[in-house]
């Protein structure tokens, strides 16, 4: 049973553009949200996470925005360009069940020149 | 800080045949994880070790997995005997201690079953 679920499955935009990913999850007690980028060949990297008591967190050019009470959490990348073409997975962890993250299947994103 | 280490990148066996994986974590981590991520899929946890004691191992093919953390550091994920369905890449992270926050992952052994 996927407990967080991803979409879109891939997801084409312009150099400059704004790609939006989108999770959900049920399990209310989840209380930690990262995301991670992975390029072929390569493991997941950390990019950002949130915590469900903040609304909105930025680094850099990565932006997540969390709706607790519809249970949805989503991904902005601002003036996404084509290095930033890799694929992206949302995660939830709950604090009693192990430290296992459980994830999304991922977004494929490409960004255009 | 060095990353999390894996060895082989890539392994190729027949059916049946045996295969192991090492897995070095960032130093100082008390947390390792394997993960099984298939292709077009994300990772799925596999096992769990808090120093050299297995916190969870629930989804763990027990009959033809099998896992070590010596002296709570270095770790071995071994097939013994390997199926066709076992065709995935093999991630190894690592988390300081407490909260499992954040998981650092290396790149993977990509194991393909012939």
């Amino acid at each position: 049973q996927q407990q967080v679920k991803q979409s879109p499955q891939s997801l084409i935009v312009q150099k400059g553009g704004i790609p939006i990913i989108n999770c959900a999850y049920e399990n209310t007690a989840f209380d930690y949200f990262p995301w991670y980028q992975q390029f072929p060949g390569k493991g997941p990297a950390l990019l950002i996470a949130i915590r469900p008591d903040v609304s909105e967190k930025k680094e850099g050019r990565f932006t997540i925005s969390f709706n607790k009470s519809a249970k949805q959490f989503s991904l902005h990348i601002m003036d996404s360009q084509p290095g930033d073409s890799a694929t992206y997975f949302c995660a939830a962890k709950a604090p009693n069940s192990g430290y296992a993250l459980n994830f999304g299947k991922g977004t494929s994103l490409l960004v255009t020149p | 800080e060095a990353g999390v280490a894996q060895s082989p990148r890539y392994k190729i066996i027949e059916k049946r045949q045996s295969v192991a994986f090492w897995c070095n974590p960032i130093s100082g981590h008390a947390t390792l994880y394997w993960y099984q991520q298939i292709l077009g899929q994300g990772p799925k946890l596999l096992i769990q070790f808090q120093n050299n004691g297995v916190v969870d191992d629930s989804q763990l093919p027990k009959d033809r997995f099998s896992a070590e953390r010596l002296k709570g550091v270095d770790s071995t994920l071994k097939i013994q005997p390997a199926k066709l369905e076992d065709s995935a890449v093999y991630l190894c992270a690592s988390s300081p201690g407490g909260t499992g926050e954040p998981q650092h992952f290396g790149d993977g052994t990509r194991l393909s079953i012939l």
